[in-house]
């Protein structure tokens, strides 16, 4: 059974702090993801990564970094948190990037930033 | 840009009857097709997942994919109120492991 599990349930920050988003999943899933889920505008796609040490753009990256140094563990980072990335913070894995693209869901992170 | 496509609802389906979810999409390329469950507060849970033209049954759920009309649908049978949630149709365009495309997802109520 896939596990993904997420830091923080609920975060509260204030504008201008660094914030750490951190997901571990325990099947040795090679994928992993960082998606923001928002009213009316649905799933959107922050960073992937396919390995570790790698990391790709996905949809949204502007105010985003993310960092992989091992396998099972895959960080967001707010470098100054804004009120406009208060949001629900979901993080996913997959098997592969050559297949089996079906990806599993931790619990999500609600931040808000006031 | 690669879009998904499904009507917000929200969709009202009485109990016991059967649910029908839609979903376009844009890419032709794609490849792999997902339907997750989410309920309020939570996060997406991943019901099923379709790769071949044709109906793929697990259990109450069918997913029904045709990639001429790039259309793939969710039937849900003997519906149940605990089917009550967003459901979200998510796309793969196939190699490589980029991310899932979401929809928005159709908002299913099942009347008791």
């Amino acid at each position: 059974d896939v596990k993904v599990t997420q830091s923080s349930r609920y975060l509260v920050k204030r504008t201008g702090e660094k914030v750490f988003l951190e997901c571990v999943q325990d099947m040795d899933h090679e994928n992993m993801f960082w998606y923001r889920q928002d009213p009316g505008l649905g799933l959107r796609l922050i960073y992937f990564s396919y390995d570790v040490k790698m990391k790709e753009k996905g949809d949204i990256p502007e105010g985003y970094s993310v960092s992989r140094e091992k396998k099972e563990r895959f960080s967001l980072i707010l470098e100054s948190a804004s009120t406009n990335q208060t949001s629900m913070y979901l993080c996913a894995s997959s098997l592969s990037p050559f297949g089996a693209y079906e990806q599993y869901f931790g619990p999500g992170t609600r931040l808000t930033v006031t | 840009q690669k879009e998904v496509e499904q009507n917000s609802g929200p969709l009202s389906v009485p109990e016991g009857a059967i649910a029908s979810l839609n979903c376009t999409y844009s890419d032709r390329g794609s490849q792999s097709f997902f339907w997750y469950r989410q309920y309020s507060g939570k996060s997406p849970e991943l019901i099923m997942f379709i790769y071949s033209n044709g109906d793929k049954e697990d259990g109450r759920f069918t997913a029904q994919l045709n990639k001429a009309s790039q259309y793939v649908s969710l039937l849900i049978r003997d519906s149940q109120p605990s089917d009550s949630a967003t459901y979200l149709c998510a796309v793969h365009s196939g190699g490589g492991a980029d991310g899932l495309t979401f929809g928005k997802g159709t908002h299913l109520i099942i009347q008791p």
